[in-house]
């Protein structure tokens, strides 16, 4: 079965500074994608970042980064230079590439931007 | 523009009733997605459906029914057996390549009377 945990229910970072996001997976699929997206609190989903199962360098989109370590099963977003903008909540979500495309979430990180 | 169009904004069900939730999608994509995210939390699969008529259970469809008649259209029916309804509803579509997000309506939220 297909599991996303993100360990961190909150975390606070200062403007300027980098902040790393965790996520882990478990998945029996060869073939998956994984995606980051961030909720304000409007409530729209704003996607970020992917990466895929077999992709071998690790996904960049500007500010934000992926740590993919898929020996560990991990997805760690990193966010650089924080902005006070970026105080929302985060979202780790897994879909598999055969069998229906179901995707998944994890259960989020809210971040919190200092000035 | 393309997009997911959810309706209505707000919702409210009485005890014992049924209600539906629409969604609809302009943008071609095969696969379609039901989730639910309840207050300061992360979204959890209810249904999903890779093409027309066809539907898969997700991680809590108990009291939740869809139905798949035409590309563009996904709805969502809360039943009476769905005990605790209360909840903002995300709608979703994917389509190929593989590396391309889901694309999110606006969400529906959900109370009751």
């Amino acid at each position: 079965a297909q599991k996303i945990t993100q360990t961190q229910p909150g975390m606070f970072v200062q403007e300027k500074e980098a902040v790393t996001l965790d996520c882990t997976y478990d998945t029996s699929d060869p073939s998956y994608g994984l995606f980051w997206y961030k909720q304000p609190s409007s409530g729209e989903m704003i996607f970020l970042i992917y990466q895929g199962s077999y992709d071998q360098q690790n996904a960049t989109e500007g500010r934000y980064s992926l740590n993919f370590q898929k020996a560990r099963k991990s997805a760690n977003l990193v966010i650089s230079a924080s902005q006070l903008g970026d105080s929302a909540m985060y979202f780790c979500a897994m879909r598999r590439n055969t069998g229906g495309f179901k995707t998944i979430f994890g259960a989020g990180t809210r971040l919190f931007v200092k000035a | 523009d393309g997009g997911i169009t959810q309706s209505p904004k707000y919702l409210f069900r009485k005890e014992g009733q049924n209600v539906t939730l629409s969604c609809e999608q302009n943008l071609n994509h095969d696969a379609m997605y039901w989730y639910r995210q309840d207050p300061g939390q992360g979204l959890r699969l209810i249904y999903y459906s890779q093409i027309v008529n066809d539907f898969q259970k997700g991680d809590i469809a108990e009291g939740y029914s869809v139905s798949r008649e035409k590309k563009e259209s996904f709805p969502l029916t809360v039943t009476s057996a769905q005990k605790n309804p209360t909840a903002f509803y995300l709608c979703a579509s994917s389509g190929p390549p593989r590396n391309q997000p889901q694309h999110f309506g606006d969400g529906t939220r959900l109370s009751i009377l």
